[in-house]
C-alpha cells in the first residue's frame, strides 16, 4: 500500500518570502503520479500543480514549483512570492497509474502573514 | 471545463434516518468517481471508488452496507448514508476522472458535501 507523509502540520510565512512544504511518499510501483492540492476555508479542492513519475524534470506553475526527487521518494512543494492568498491547507497524493484512486497525506496548514 | 458538483452543499438529518448525496459531472463523462471522507481538521480518505454500471469498490474498513453507492449513468453518482448516527457527520467529497481528455490522470473534485447527524 502507498502511504503519503507531510511531517509539517503547520507554517507561517511572510507576504513575498518563499517556502517549502515537504512530503515524502512510500511505494513500490514505478509509473505514477504526485500532486499537490490546496483546500482554502471553503473546503474546494484546487490542484496546485502535478507530476509524473517517469519526467526527471520538476514541474512548475508559476509562483509553484516542485522539488522530486524519486530516488528518495520526495515531493516537496515551494512557492515563491507567497500572497495572503495562499493561505490555506496544502494536501500532498499520489496515484498510482491506470488506478485513479488518490492517497492523501495528512496535510500542512500554511499561513501567509502581511 | 471539468466541472464537478455536488448536491446538497449542507444536510443536517436525525439520527436514524437515511440521506442520499450526488455526484455530478457536468460537463464531461465520468466512467469513474470517488467518494472521500474529511472529518475537522483532518486529511481525505478514499471511502469507495465507484464504477458506472458495476459495483462499487469499497476500502477496507468502509461498511458497504451503511454506505451505498450507486453510479447509474456517466454523470451521476450517489452516495446514500442510511440509518446515519452522529459519528457519520462528517465533509463528503467525491471526484471523477475525465477518461476521454489527456488530463484523465486528473481528478476534479466535487464542493463537498457537510453532514450533520443530530
Amino acid at each position: 500500500a502507498q502511504t503519503v507523509t507531510q511531517s509539517q502540520p503547520e507554517m507561517s510565512v511572510q507576504e513575498a518570502e518563499t517556502v517549502t512544504l515537504s512530503c515524502t511518499y512510500d511505494t513500490s510501483e514505478s509509473n505514477y503520479y504526485l500532486f499537490w492540492y490546496k483546500q482554502p476555508p471553503s473546503r474546494q479542492m484546487i490542484l496546485v500543480i502535478r507530476q509524473e513519475a517517469y519526467k526527471q524534470q520538476n514541474a512548475t506553475e508559476n509562483r509553484f514549483s516542485v522539488n522530486f526527487q524519486k530516488a528518495a521518494k520526495s515531493f516537496s512543494l515551494k512557492i515563491s512570492d507567497s500572497q495572503l492568498g495562499d493561505t490555506a491547507m496544502y494536501f500532498c497524493a499520489f496515484m498510482k497509474h491506470g488506478v485513479g484512486d488518490m492517497r492523501f497525506g495528512a496535510g500542512t496548514r500554511l499561513t501567509v502573514k502581511p | 471545463g471539468a466541472v464537478v458538483s455536488q448536491h446538497p452543499s449542507w444536510v443536517i438529518c436525525k439520527s436514524g434516518t437515511s440521506v442520499k448525496i450526488e455526484c455530478r459531472s457536468l460537463d464531461f463523462q465520468a466512467t469513474t468517481m470517488f467518494w472521500y471522507r474529511q472529518f475537522p481538521k483532518q486529511s481525505l480518505m478514499l471511502m469507495a471508488t465507484s464504477n458506472e454500471g458495476s459495483k462499487a469498490t469499497y476500502e477496507q474498513g468502509v461498511e458497504k452496507d451503511k454506505f451505498l453507492i450507486n453510479h447509474a449513468s456517466l454523470t451521476l453518482s450517489t452516495l446514500t448514508v442510511t440509518s446515519a448516527h452522529p459519528e457519520d457527520s462528517s465533509f463528503y467529497i467525491c471526484s471523477a476522472r475525465d477518461l476521454g481528455a489527456s488530463s484523465y490522470n486528473e481528478q476534479f473534485f466535487g464542493p463537498g458535501t457537510r453532514l450533520t447527524v443530530l
